[in-house]
């Protein structure tokens, strides 16, 4: 069975300042991974996802992601926040024999302080 | 372009009656998807379709609950005899292409079910 694991419900961070939101799964075959996240009163939108080929991908907004096979970890990570980045962010993966077929963390809000 | 709509955006109701949640997919979306989110958890896989066609229904929790898809547009999530465990929101999702890996999916706005 996959799972995700994303250790951080909370982050604040004050504008500016770096942010690294931590997403950990576990899963016996190979995976995709993404990245979603969601603005108060919205649906999920993606942000960025790994495929295959470099383990550095880079998403919208300034995020990016490296995939760490050895640690089985997707962190997102962002070098200068903005309050606009407010919102709740969720890793997820699929599994290559049953792609169609998300498992998401229990998310993680990033509250971005002026 | 209008984005997966979902309705109602709020629903209450009352244990024991039946609710059926409806998903307007975005045009041409071959894949269609719903899933729960309880409270301060991350969304949880019920069903998919391609098409018309259900393709996995192993998320849903028990035969109270039904999904379908008629003419591989519209779908209705059905619940049936409602008890206060399933008040969640249910979130819809669709996806232009069954391409593997390469079809992001796009959420609608959910609908709030609160069963008292």
């Amino acid at each position: 069975a996959q799972s995700v694991t994303q250790l951080d419900s909370q982050v604040p961070v004050f504008e500016e300042a770096p942010v690294e939101l931590r997403c950990n799964y576990s899963s016996s075959v190979s995976v995709y991974l993404f990245w979603y996240v969601q603005y108060p009163n919205q649906g999920l939108q993606l942000l960025l996802k790994y495929l295959s080929g470099s383990t550095l991908v880079k998403g919208i907004n300034g995020f990016e992601a490296e995939f760490n096979k050895s640690q089985t970890s997707f962190h997102l990570r962002k070098p200068s926040v903005h309050i606009s980045d407010t919102a709740e962010y969720f890793c997820a993966v699929s599994v290559l024999y049953n792609f169609n077929k998300f498992y998401f963390g229990s998310g993680t809000k990033l509250n971005v302080k002026p | 372009g209008a984005g997966v709509s979902q309705s109602p955006r709020y629903k209450v109701t009352k244990r024991g009656q039946d609710v059926a949640l409806r998903c307007d997919p975005i045009s041409g979306h071959v894949s269609l998807y719903w899933y729960r989110q309880a409270l301060g958890q991350g969304p949880e896989f019920l069903t998919y379709f391609n098409y018309e066609a259900q393709q996995d229904k192993s998320g849903l929790p028990n035969d109270r609950f039904s999904a379908e898809r008629p003419e591989g547009s519209i779908s209705t999530l059905t619940i049936q005899r409602t008890e206060q465990r399933d008040s969640a929101m249910y979130r819809c999702a669709s996806s232009l292409t069954t391409a593997e890996g390469n079809s992001p999916l796009h959420f609608g706005n959910g609908t709030r079910l609160t069963v008292t």
